[in-house]
């Protein structure tokens, strides 16, 4: 139950695009179509974004998509915003248990 | 409005035993698998346990196994969690999330609701 690896910061500018890796394993991302993302903004509860790789849920804005290549997944922000700045996680089954990435911070300068 | 909320936070001794509650309102708890994750201040989350809608599976991560038990009383919409043994590193905000799907008996991560967390501290 190693975690994912997530860069640790990503920045970018008002209405720039940015894409946050998340790396697993063969035992985890690489094997299933079970991640999902959150984005936590400072004292408040983490939000859900994306499940099952791709999908969003009701009310999410299409600003923000979800994609898998073999072990690593990745979230897309376009049209950055300033109240995208936050902390987001990566997650994915991992079969009898589940596995956060460390998360990374999105500044938005 | 779908609710979750935490409480039984406090501040224990290593070795010391505490049990947290979360009680949900706004939908029927027994008809989703539910997960407590944890973070310690200034910290990444940590996926703890996860438990289907009907009692039938139970999941931990390996840094709680045997010392952690999830269980649930769907008939007062209630989630909760036994912690045994503390440590230290246990120290962190623990949070009662949802899953989003109806019943399904794969605990999968998908946390569409999350409580606002209660703190627990192990310190002598």
């Amino acid at each position: 139950q190693s975690a994912l690896t997530q860069p640790a910061s990503v920045s970018g500018s008002p209405g720039q695009s940015i894409t946050i890796s998340c790396t697993g394993t063969s035992s985890d991302l690489g094997t299933y179509n079970y991640v999902s993302w959150y984005q936590q903004h400072p004292d408040k509860a983490p939000k859900l974004l994306i499940y099952d790789v791709s999908n969003r849920p009701s009310g999410i804005s299409n600003r923000f998509s979800g994609s898998k290549s073999g072990n690593t997944a990745s979230l897309t922000i376009s049209g950055l915003q300033a109240g995208d700045e936050a902390d987001y996680y990566c997650c994915s089954y991992a079969s009898s248990s589940s596995v956060f990435g460390g998360g990374t911070k999105l500044t938005v300068l | 409005e779908v609710q979750l909320v935490e409480s039984g936070g406090d501040l224990v001794q290593p070795g010391g035993s505490l049990r947290l509650s979360c009680a949900a309102s706004g939908f029927n708890l027994g008809d989703y698998a539910m997960h407590w994750v944890r973070q310690p201040p200034g910290k990444g989350l940590e996926w703890i346990s996860a438990i289907t809608w009907n009692s039938g599976t139970t999941d931990y991560a390996d840094s709680v196994k045997g010392r952690f038990t999830i269980s649930r009383d769907n008939a007062k919409n209630s989630l909760y969690l036994q912690m045994n043994s503390l440590r230290p590193e246990d120290t962190a905000f623990y949070y009662c999330t949802k899953d989003m799907r109806l019943m399904w008996e794969i605990l999968v991560p998908v946390f569409d609701v999350w409580g606002q967390g209660t703190m627990v501290t192990v310190s002598s």
